[in-house]
């Protein structure tokens, strides 16, 4: 039973348009979402992250968004730029547990 | 600082033998983590350790064992290996529950 979801396995957009990642959760409980990037034979670096008591936070290009009631999130990068391609995953945590639930993952290449 | 770092890098096993995975880090964080990728499957928990000497199951346990040696180190140990135990390994730290975690750069574990 997927927990996370990233229903996307790949995404392919064009040097300087928009990028646009989505997640859907099922479980209720999960009040705490990240976004990690991870580039060919490294680990998974933090990017960005949402507690559920907001709807949206932003960091430079990459702005998260969260819609509870529809239990998405997606992860927004303005523009995207050649360097930006990697593997995104989203995760779900819920308050006070130490275990990440992380989905499996959407490649996403950017063209020049 | 190194941040995270895994020994080895690479690592082929026959069937039934066993081995120990190393992580360290030096950003005295007190929450450390092992995570395996497979394929479509994004990463999944193998164990978890909160704090220097609590270790806790996480997802995917079985096979496995780790030992929280100290605030720096977390190992993993395969006692007899599968091939279903073929898979990049990945350890993480975090300071905090909800905080983000940082990742090594995996082990890649074959085993025929």
């Amino acid at each position: 039973d997927q927990q996370v979801k990233q229903n996307s396995p790949s995404l392919s957009v064009q040097e300087g348009r928009i990028s646009i990642l989505n997640c859907d959760y099922t479980n209720s409980m999960f009040d705490y979402f990240l976004w990690y990037k991870k580039y060919p034979a490294e680990g998974p670096t933090f990017l960005i992250s949402i507690s559920s008591i907001k709807d949206k936070n932003e960091d430079g290009r990459f702005t998260v968004f969260l819609n509870k009631s529809a239990k998405h999130l997606s992860l927004h990068i303005v523009p995207s730029q050649p360097g930006d391609s990697a593997v995104y995953f989203c995760a779900a945590t819920q308050g006070g547990s130490e275990k990440l639930v992380f989905g499996k993952g959407t490649k996403l290449t950017v063209n020049p | 600082n190194a941040g995270v770092t895994q020994t080895p890098k690479f690592q082929v096993l026959k069937t039934g033998q066993s081995m120990t995975l190393q992580c360290a880090q030096d950003m005295n964080h007190n929450s450390m983590y092992w995570y395996r990728q497979d394929p479509g499957m994004g990463l999944r928990l193998i164990y978890y350790s909160a704090s220097e000497g609590t270790t806790d199951k996480g997802e995917v346990p079985n096979g496995y064992n780790v030992s929280r040696l100290n605030k720096r180190e977390f190992s993993l140990r395969l006692e007899s290996a599968a091939p279903s135990q073929t898979s990049v390994y990945f350890c993480a730290s975090s300071e905090v529950t909800l905080g983000e975690q940082y990742f090594g750069p995996g082990t890649r574990l074959t085993v025929t």
